[in-house]
């Protein structure tokens, strides 16, 4: 049932560099792309989405980048804080499509 | 509180037993879901409930999982003769609309309820 792949499944940065997420997809049908950003005990919760009529869309520290030809899109993080230290799952949807999540990256800043 | 609530946060049963997991959606929100969380996984959709439309029940795992939920509120996961891989977080969130209206919905996450079968 995986249709969206995610990697890497770890990821240590040290503080202010940049975390790089990367995912892809299968169903060409998708056309939502949801980042979530899960700290421990918590539920996840939106960090950024983007739409596939635009290549990159940034919010502050964070950026998507998306590559319709490819069925990929990636998540860039600029001077990673050991704040951001979370579980990053990317996600995509389509009308009539329930939103399929990646496995999961587990993000640690080290300061 | 405005977000979405799970109850129990913590559950611990014997093999075997049934429960019964609670999620209070988001007021207002018609799209209610259900996810498992194995421990250092990512999220296993389960169930997905849209206003009065059949679920969609298509990620239960087996038979022993079912779900109901009541009109546009209330949803239980109930879980009959858990067995120890049953154990995992399992996390409901709400949207305002749902799929089959429009992608474009931002799923809210309540906080799971972590069950551990011994």
């Amino acid at each position: 049932q995986q249709q969206v792949k995610q990697s890497p499944q770890s990821l240590i940065v040290q503080k202010g560099g940049i975390s790089i997420i990367n995912c892809a997809y299968e169903n060409t049908a998708f056309d939502y792309f949801p980042w979530y950003q899960q700290f421990p005990g918590k539920g996840p919760a939106l960090l950024i989405a983007i739409r596939p009529d635009v290549s990159e869309k940034k919010e502050g520290r964070f950026t998507i980048s998306f590559n319709k030809s490819a069925k990929q899109f990636s998540l860039h993080i600029m001077d990673s804080q050991p704040g951001d230290s979370a579980t990053y799952f990317c996600a995509a949807s389509g009308t009539g499509n329930d939103m399929r999540f990646g496995a999961g990256t587990r993000l640690t800043v080290k300061p | 509180g405005a977000g979405v609530s799970q109850s129990p946060s913590n559950k611990v049963t014997e093999k075997g037993k049934d429960v019964e997991l609670r999620c209070d959606p988001i007021s207002g929100h018609t799209a209610l879901y259900w996810y498992r969380q194995r421990l250092g996984q990512g999220l296993e959709f389960l169930i997905y409930f849209q206003g009065n439309s059949a679920p969609d029940k298509s990620g239960l795992p087996s038979d022993r999982f079912s779900a109901e939920r009541t009109g546009e509120s209330v949803s239980t996961l109930t879980i009959q003769r858990t067995q120890q891989e049953d154990s995992a977080v399992y996390l409901c969130a709400s949207s305002l609309v749902g799929p089959r209206a429009s992608s474009y919905n931002e799923q809210f996450f309540g906080p799971g309820t972590r069950l551990t079968v011994l």
